[in-house]
């Protein structure tokens, strides 16, 4: 089955500008995680969706959203960006907590 | 607060075991995902544990004491595929999985 997909690969903006990521989960998982995973902190959460609904959130400042539409796909929004928004998003899904979280291959975003 | 700690390398020979440890301090815990992830790819995952106890998986097990909020990952008859970074984190409530910053495995022959 496919796993879980990411959109776009790599992207590059400048200061100022606001991005959207898409993520499609694995057919049938209903939770959806956002990460993001710089050299220097690590891979950090910023929030999960199920069922549409945010059900827990990182401490990200405001400019970063998402959302979550009925058939599991997720989209995080980053506005007003930073030089130090650049990192790599990964995106997980899952089914249940014991399977683990399938993660994408990520979105690299660059701001200059 | 949140901490989770684990060593930020170690080298090993191929054919060898090797454990590498994660020490974790969450708000609230419910279970230990151990991960791996190559240079430039995704993170993989490898296993769970949320009770006390060894999980085997063929080469790989792990293993989780609550009690004292520690974990290990032992990898059996290294290969030189294994090297990678090896992430530990800790479920909190909510589905929150807060990541170690990893620890580098080299293999070498």
């Amino acid at each position: 089955k496919a796993g879980v997909t990411q959109t776009p690969r790599y992207l590059i903006k400048t200061r100022g500008q606001q991005v959207t990521l898409s993520c499609s989960p694995i057919s049938g998982h209903r939770s959806v995680s956002w990460y993001q995973q710089t050299p220097g902190q690590g891979l950090q959460f910023l929030f999960e969706y199920f069922s549409e609904t945010q059900r827990n959130k990182g401490n990200f400042p405001g400019r970063f959203s998402g959302r979550q539409f009925s058939n599991s796909r997720s989209e995080m929004n980053v506005s007003t960006l930073e030089l130090g928004d650049s990192a790599l998003y990964l995106c997980a899904s899952s089914l249940a907590s014991r399977g683990g979280y399938t993660f994408g291959s990520g979105t690299r975003l660059t701001v200059v | 607060g949140q901490n989770i700690d684990q060593p930020t390398e170690m080298t090993a020979t191929e054919g060898a075991i090797v454990q590498i440890n994660c020490t974790y301090q969450t708000s609230g815990f419910n279970g230990l995902f151990w991960y791996q992830q190559h240079a430039g790819e995704a993170p993989t995952f490898l296993s769970y544990n949320v009770l006390d106890g060894l999980e085997e998986k063929g080469r790989f097990s792990s293993f989780l004491s609550r009690s004292k909020g520690y974990s290990y990952l032992l990898l059996k008859e290294l290969q030189m595929k294994d090297s990678a970074s090896y992430l530990c984190a800790a479920m909190e409530y909510g589905n929150k999985l807060v990541f170690g910053a990893g620890t580098i495995l080299r293999v070498k022959s």
